[in-house]
């Protein structure tokens, strides 16, 4: 059974549209993180979401508003997509008893 | 001056090598996680260490808390250890600051 996953594993959409990405984890925790790698492999923390409330929000712009049904669940919604949104997403998820993340497979979004 | 900073950045080796990737890190608290990312783009986490060293299978993961440095080992490298490795700080519960990765060939 996979841990963490999201959908789709591929996006490829125009500029100005809005589309979301979707993430759930089966694992029971309780805190939830979208990450950011650019061109250059680096990864940056968007959003982290502990029991339903937004702990982080680092310099994302608002157009991306991560949104939590459940605490299974967080999904990372974007407004009018930009050339620059173009990277690969992770959601991530980690129990409260430990730092260690868990990591889903990533959604590569492209942006035309 | 990066949070966490790894060296080297690529590194090449011939199969059955000892290597050894490095990280200094200047935040978080006393906690390393080291992270492997293959080529098809999955992130698999490896460690994660307050203190000492922890094994498993080929790979050895070491700390030292007091000098903000941790070493990640492979031994008898093979070429399906390539990929990029990546250590990361937490900061506290909520956030956490990545290196910029380590690009690892194993040729056989």
């Amino acid at each position: 059974d996979t841990a963490v996953s999201q959908t789709p594993k591929y996006l490829v959409t125009q500029m100005g549209n809005d589309k979301s990405i979707k993430c759930e984890q089966n694992l029971g925790h309780d805190t939830m993180y979208w990450y950011k790698q650019d061109s250059k492999k680096f990864l940056k923390i968007m959003f982290s979401y502990n029991n339903k409330e937004l702990i982080i929000n680092e310099t994302v712009p608002n157009r991306f508003s991560p949104k939590s049904p459940d605490k299974a669940h967080l999904n990372l919604h974007i407004n009018s997509l930009e050339l620059g949104d173009s990277a690969v997403y992770f959601c991530a998820s980690r129990d409260s008893s430990s730092y260690e993340q868990y990591f889903g497979p990533g959604t590569r979004l492209t942006v035309t | 001056k990066n949070e966490v900073e790894q060296s080297p950045q690529n590194l090449t080796a011939q199969e059955g090598e000892f290597i050894t990737i490095n990280c200094s890190y200047s935040v978080g608290i006393s906690a390393l996680h080291w992270l492997q990312q293959h080529p098809g783009g999955g992130i698999v986490s490896l460690f994660m260490l307050s203190s000492g060293k922890k094994k498993h299978g080929r790979l050895i993961a070491t700390i030292n808390i007091q000098e903000k440095h941790s070493s990640l080992h492979i031994t008898a490298s093979h070429p399906r250890d390539s990929a990029v490795y990546i250590c990361a700080a937490p900061l506290n519960n909520n956030d956490m600051r990545f290196g910029a990765g380590t690009r690892l060939t194993v040729k056989p």
